[in-house]
């Protein structure tokens, strides 16, 4: 029963070095998404899992973002090289298909702050 | 592609009292999904109401409910008898409904109305 998780909580790094947030969705949910909060930008979608389907990427930024999903559960976002503007909360989510009526359930966040 | 308005950045509202926040939004699909959500700060994103857009009737949920026009395109979310614990960041938020190739599920988020409740 339990939410969605993300760790780490908070991640400081610096200027030019990679990162790798982790995301847990709720038992059972074969959709799972991304998303960028910050405070220029707002709410942000970076990327979308839905089962065995290729992944959909229109949200991401820049080549240096790139996210994986093993095995239909857990999820890790990876940016390359991070810069300052990469700073920011990065937020999980999932839902059980994908569908519009489904309600997405979001995890805590990983706030990313890059010197 | 689809917005979502929230052109109040800030609002207050005295404990017990009812406030109402404002969306609006644009698309051109029939089949299609609304929400708020409460972002406290904790920063824990928690669905607060949710509207399908093929239903006239309002939802409500307790305290929360939505007044849907679809006509005007406009989705606010009223709070009765407000308590301490609503203050929060309130996001409004669209999702598309209908399947097809390539779309996606992701929701589409307003920049927000920060809630302060004062005692």
């Amino acid at each position: 029963g339990a939410g969605v998780s993300q760790s780490p909580s908070n991640k400081v790094t610096e200027k030019g070095k990679d990162v790798e947030l982790r995301c847990d969705p709720i038992s059972g949910h074969t959709a799972l998404y991304w998303y960028r909060q910050s405070l220029g930008q707002g709410l942000e979608f970076l990327i979308y899992f839905q089962g065995n389907s290729a992944p959909d990427k229109s949200g991401l930024p820049s080549d240096r973002f790139s996210a994986e999903r093993t095995g239909g559960s857990v999820s890790t976002l990876t940016i390359q090289r991070t810069q300052q503007e990469d700073s920011a909360v990065y937020l999980c989510a999932s839902d059980l298909r994908g569908r519009g009526r489904d309600t997405q359930y979001f995890g805590p966040g990983t706030r990313l702050t890059v010197l | 592609a689809q917005t979502v308005t929230q052109s109040q950045p800030e609002m207050s509202v005295q404990e017990a009292e009812t406030v109402t926040l404002s969306c609006t939004y644009d698309t051109s699909e029939s089949d299609y999904y609304l929400f708020w959500y409460k972002q406290p700060p904790s920063r824990q994103m928690i669905l607060v109401i949710r509207q399908e857009a093929y239903k006239q009737q309002n939802a409500t949920e307790n305290r929360f409910s939505v007044n849907f026009q679809k006509a005007a395109k406009s989705f606010s979310l009223k709070i009765s008898d407000s308590q301490l614990g609503d203050a929060a960041m309130y996001f409004c938020a669209y999702r598309r409904g209908i399947i097809s190739s390539g779309s996606a599920r992701q929701l589409t988020f307003g920049s927000g109305t920060q809630l302060t409740v004062l005692p």
